[in-house]
């Protein structure tokens, strides 16, 4: 089955300190994956997509992943964080059929002073 | 427009009562994607519109639940004899088309059922 879990729910930094959030999934195939960031009462929005091409993907505000085969990880860090940083980030799994986004259940990020 | 419009943003609405939620989409949008996302969870599958093809609906929760959209405009999806259980964000995505992966999401309607 194809699947995608986020293993941490809640993640608390200190501001200017990495960020890491972590996502694995499950697949028989090459899959397609993508880190959403959703503000408090603002839409989704995409921060970076590993689609088969480099393993280390760049993204908006300084967010990077990699795909790693071997772990079946897409883990998403960021080397200093900022309070703007703060809310819920969703890795997300492109189905075979390439027509079902399959969400995490999320990881709210909280940053402090 | 610029992006996904959903409305209304939000709906209360008593137990019972039927709801009907509006989305707009990117315009030449051809893929066009419900989703339910309950209250600290992640995005739930519902619907899913291509073109002119037929809808994959293997999401929907019950027969409760439908949702039409014409052509490649707009879509309302539409739950009948609303229960607590669907208190939700309803959230609409549009696509290019369906292996474009540029998914673009409303910022949604949050429906609340009393």
């Amino acid at each position: 089955a194809q699947s995608v879990t986020q293993l941490d729910s809640h993640v608390s930094v200190s501001e200017g300190t990495p960020v890491l959030l972590r996502c694995n999934y499950s697949s028989s195939y090459s899959p397609s994956l993508f880190w959403y960031v959703q503000h408090p009462n603002k839409g989704l929005q995409l921060l970076l997509k590993y689609t088969s091409a480099a393993t280390l993907v760049k993204g908006i505000n300084g967010f990077e992943a990699e795909f790693k085969k071997s772990e079946t990880s897409f883990h998403l860090t960021k080397p200093s964080a900022h309070m703007s940083d703060a809310a819920e980030y969703f890795c997300v799994f492109l189905s075979g059929g390439y027509n079902k986004l399959i969400f995490g259940a999320g990881t709210r990020l909280a940053v402090h002073p | 427009g610029a992006g996904v419009s959903q409305s209304p943003s939000n709906k209360v609405t008593e137990k019972g009562k039927d709801v009907e939620l509006r989305c707009d989409p990117i315009s030449g949008h051809t893929a066009l994607y419900w989703y339910r996302q309950r209250l600290g969870q992640g995005l739930e599958f519902l619907i899913y519109f291509q073109g002119n093809s037929a809808p994959d609906k293997s999401g929907l929760p019950s027969d409760r639940f439908s949702a039409e959209r014409t052509g490649e405009s707009v879509s309302t999806l539409t739950i009948q004899r609303t229960q607590q259980e669907d208190s939700a964000v309803y959230l609409c995505a549009s696509s290019l088309t369906e292996r474009n992966y540029g998914y673009t999401f409303g910022s949604g309607t949050r429906l609340t059922v009393v």
